[in-house]
């Protein structure tokens, strides 16, 4: 069965950098992802697609703050130099023949 | 610019239906698939359908099977959503979303709010 798995919460501080996580689930581990930003209040936004060999390819306008990597059946999502509006639900989200699979979410705080 | 917009949401009662239309603009319409996700209040994204460019080819997800039906019109630019009964837990919000890359959805609209009560 294809699930993503992601932290509920995470967060850092103002300037900082933070690493968000989702992990494929076994037998999967060489799916690509994209990841997306769902901002208080707002529609989600598509930051990037990450593949398993680390390349990603953002979305038109996405600032290079935003990064992807990738271990594994582990997905990555890099924000550097961390601003307000960085404060945001961030999602995963895959798909296969037939089905389309989200993460639960992570909830970042910027301190 | 990509735009896609939803349209049709509302208060309906359990057991009624409704139709959600997304209207889509800026792209060639025709030579993507697309998807229906929605949002219940303070959850997460869950994926509800997709369709393939000529509408030949249609999935959901298992718990809508049988209510749900997508559909799009192509010389309309247009993405429907049909609901039939339904329910409480229906309510969310009900986003379209553009597929590229095999199934990443790179292009979201607003969304349109759906709540299901008596």
């Amino acid at each position: 069965q294809l699930v993503l798995t992601q932290s509920p919460s995470a967060s850092a501080s103002l300037g900082a950098s933070v690493k968000l996580t989702c992990t494929l689930s076994g037998g999967h581990s060489t799916y690509a992802i994209a990841w997306l930003q769902q901002q208080p209040e707002k529609g989600p936004r598509y930051l990037m697609i990450l593949n398993s060999d680390g390349t990603y390819r953002q979305g038109d306008g996405i600032p290079h703050r935003f990064s992807g990597s990738s271990s594994g059946a582990e997905r990555y999502l890099t924000i550097s130099s961390l601003q307000s509006e960085d404060e945001a639900d961030y999602y995963c989200q895959t798909w296969g023949t037939g089905i389309r699979v989200f993460g639960g979410g992570t909830k970042l705080t910027v301190l | 610019e990509v735009q896609l917009v939803e349209s049709g949401g509302g208060l309906v009662q359990p057991g009624e239906s409704l139709r959600l239309s997304c209207a889509a603009s800026g792209f060639t319409f025709s030579a993507y698939w697309m998807t229906w996700v929605r949002q219940a209040p303070g959850k997460g994204l869950e994926w509800v359908a997709t369709i393939k460019e000529e509408g030949t080819e249609k999935y959901f997800v298992d718990s809508m099977k049988g209510r749900f039906t997508i559909s799009r019109d192509n010389a309309k630019n247009s993405l429907y959503l049909q609901m039939n009964s339904l329910r409480a837990e229906d309510t969310a919000v009900y986003y379209c979303a553009r597929e590229t890359n095999g199934g990443s959805l790179d292009n979201w609209g607003p969304g349109t709010l759906v709540t299901v009560s008596s």
